[in-house]
């Protein structure tokens, strides 16, 4: 069975600082798709990265950044210079290929104060 | 593209009717939809696997004869719930997947309130 946890409920932060979201998964596959969506205060989910199991690079994309590591079974994501438009929840997911469901972790609400 | 729309955005109903929700994929053709139910404050839980031409998957615990699903096109699949019971009300998110992309594309989901 496949498991998805995110330990931190909630995290507040001042804008401009960094925060860093934890991620760890569960699964008994060998491939797999790692997943990270945000949930702004409208409900709709937005996505944000896809990582497959043979991919281990970490990923940059303007604030965000990921850092995956098979060996702890974690998918961290990071966000730098936080503001305020980052409040929101956010999802890590596991898929096991294409066309399955995603398993959701918890969620982590990230509240960034002015 | 990818854009995924859910309608009605959110409906209130009376204990006892049926309530029809669509999700529709705008720029893609989708081969495979997934409804999800989310309560407040928790996460996302899949409700059923819906494939175009076929009958849904429907996961542990969710009553397929209440909850029912058809994928008629490639584009478009529906939720009803029926004879909805306050229990019901939820935030009730689709999503539709490209084939070769292996991401899911999520709907702006559609909130429920049962009388």
């Amino acid at each position: 069975a496949q498991k998805v946890t995110q330990a931190q409920t909630e995290i507040s932060v001042v804008e401009k600082e960094d925060v860093t979201l934890d991620c760890v998964y569960e699964t008994r596959d060998t491939t797999y798709y790692l997943f990270w969506y945000k949930q702004p205060p409208s409900g709709e989910l937005v996505f944000l990265i896809r990582r497959n199991s043979f991919d281990e690079q970490n990923e940059i994309s303007g604030r965000y950044s990921w850092n995956f590591q098979k060996s702890t079974s974690s998918f961290n994501f990071t966000i730098t210079a936080s503001q305020v438009v980052d409040s929101a929840v956010y999802f890590c997911a596991l898929s096991k290929a294409a066309g399955n469901k995603l398993t959701f972790g918890g969620g982590t609400r990230v509240l960034v104060k002015p | 593209g990818a854009v995924v729309s859910q309608h009605p955005s959110w409906v209130i109903c009376k204990s006892g009717t049926s309530v029809k929700i669509e999700c529709r994929s705008l720029d893609f053709q989708a081969t495979t939809m997934f409804w999800y139910r989310q309560f407040p404050k928790q996460s996302l839980m899949l409700m059923a696997t819906s494939n175009e031409g076929s009958k849904a998957t429907y996961e542990q615990g969710v009553e397929k004869d209440k909850f029912l699903i058809n994928h008629a096109s490639l584009t478009l699949s529906t939720l009803t719930v029926t004879s909805a019971h306050p229990e019901d009300s939820s935030f009730y998110i689709c999503s539709a997947e490209i084939a070769g992309r292996e991401t899911q594309y999520f709907g702006p989901g559609t909130r429920l309130l049962v009388l």
